[in-house]
């Protein structure tokens, strides 16, 4: 049962512009959320993370927010690179089991074109 | 080594072999978590080690698949008798991690395993 979604598997975006990646999740205790970033024959790379305390955290050209009524958090690149262009995951973990073992969507095609 | 390092990075095996998958994970780091990746997806849990401790073994598909870090260091994954359907990138990932804190996981670049 999947309990982190991202319904949409591709995005493209002109150089530039915003970039806004979706997830929603079902599980209630999930209380930190993080996005990853995968570039092809490479392991996922950590871009940026939300507790459930907070509604929003900027780092540089990424932002995230989080919803927690709607079970939905995005993640918004302004402006958009073409190095940007990845598949981006997004990961939520419920930090009141042991480990924090991160429970992830199907990701999301990003392509930044010129 | 920076990061975390998996090996081999391309395994194919016939159906019904063993393979191990290897994961030196950043040193010091204390938590160590083992993902399976099948095509398309994302990510699925399988194991969770803190140090020496498997304190987590609830996502294994099945009584094949057993990992261990007998030094609370470097951890193998291993797969008996693999069928087709354990074909899928093997993610390694550490952090520090305890229990009480949050930290980041830091993900290695995968065994990719083909089962023919």
């Amino acid at each position: 049962d999947q309990q982190v979604k991202q319904n949409s598997p591709s995005l493209s975006v002109q150089e530039g512009r915003i970039s806004i990646l979706n997830c929603d999740y079902t599980n209630s205790m999930f209380d930190y959320f993080l996005w990853y970033k995968k570039y092809p024959a490479e392991g996922p790379t950590f871009l940026i993370s939300i507790s459930s305390i907070k509604d929003k955290n900027e780092d540089g050209r990424f932002t995230v927010f989080l919803n927690k009524s709607a079970k939905h958090l995005s993640l918004h690149i302004v402006p958009s690179q073409p190095g940007d262009s990845a598949v981006y995951f997004c990961a939520a973990s419920d930090t009141s089991n042991s480990g924090y073992a991160l429970n992830f969507g199907k990701g999301t095609s990003l392509l930044v074109t010129p | 080594g920076a990061g975390v390092s998996q090996s081999p990075r391309y395994k194919v095996a016939k159906r019904g072999q063993d393979v191990a998958l290897r994961c030196d994970p950043i040193s010091g780091h204390v938590s160590l978590f083992w993902y399976q990746q099948a095509l398309g997806q994302g990510p699925e849990f399988l194991t969770y080690f803190q140090n020496e401790a498997q304190l987590d073994k609830s996502g294994l598909p099945s009584d094949r698949f057993f990992a261990e870090r007998p030094e609370g260091s470097v951890s193998t994954l291993k797969i008996q008798r693999t069928q087709q359907e354990d074909s899928a990138v093997y993610l390694c990932a550490s952090s520090l991690s305890r229990v009480g804190s949050y930290n980041e996981q830091f993900f290695g670049p995968g065994t990719r395993l083909t089962v023919l």
